[in-house]
């Protein structure tokens, strides 16, 4: 089955690029994911890319997707302390369901 | 529409209680997913609904779990003889029917077993 990894911990400082790393052992998933998790809330759907793409950008966010390497980054550019966050990867599986890696935690200091 | 809903937001029980929980998907969304969330954890899938039917149940859902979706539109998720391991967050999320289609979460309930 599909089994997905993610670093524990990112520090950065505000106004700097902030990239969280993922990698997934199954290249059948089609579609990959980045949610981000504020404490003690469910998750909010930041962006996709689908497994034809390498890159997509939208507004701060930037995912890159490395389909040989099985690997998938998110960039968030100019990061600001409202990012601090914990950050999942998930990818799309069998019948729809989502696996998730265990999450990236996210801390921005001023 | 408001989004994804979940009720309670919060529960605490003391083992061997029963205890059921309602999610309430985005209303034209005709696919609605189970999740739970341990400490430090990313979710793992439960099970899920198409429309009314339960097209998938994970090993993790034990026989002391039952989901049902009667009439294709709210679920509810319950737990008998609840143990100190169901401590959680159960997270539901629903989408459209297709690949790749996007699930959006609701706030989760947080259940405590004492």
């Amino acid at each position: 089955g599909e089994d997905v990894e993610q670093s524990l911990f990112l520090s950065v400082r505000e106004g700097d690029s902030s990239v969280i790393n993922c990698t997934y052992t199954d290249s059948s998933s089609t579609y990959l994911y980045w949610y981000k998790q504020e404490p003690g809330a469910g998750l909010q759907l930041l962006t996709y890319i689908f497994s034809n793409m390498d890159m997509k950008q939208d507004q701060r966010l930037t995912v890159l997707l490395n389909k040989k390497d099985k690997h998938l980054s998110l960039r968030i550019a100019d990061t600001q302390t409202g990012d601090s966050a914990i950050y999942f990867c998930a990818a799309y599986w069998e019948g729809g369901k989502l696996i998730f890696g265990q999450g990236t935690e996210l801390s921005v200091k001023p | 529409d408001t989004g994804v809903s979940q009720d309670p937001r919060h529960k605490i029980t003391k083992r061997g209680q029963n205890v059921t929980f309602r999610c309430d998907p985005i209303s034209e969304h005709n696919r609605l997913y189970w999740y739970r969330q341990t400490l430090g954890q990313g979710p793992e899938f439960l099970t899920y609904f198409q429309n009314e039917a339960q097209l998938e149940k994970s090993r993790l859902l034990s026989n002391r779990f039952s989901a049902e979706r009667p009439k294709g539109s709210f679920s509810t998720l319950e737990i008998q003889r609840t143990e100190q391991g169901d401590s959680a967050m159960y997270l539901c999320a629903s989408s459209f029917d297709g690949p790749g289609e996007t699930q959006y979460f609701g706030p989760g309930t947080r259940l405590l077993v004492l």
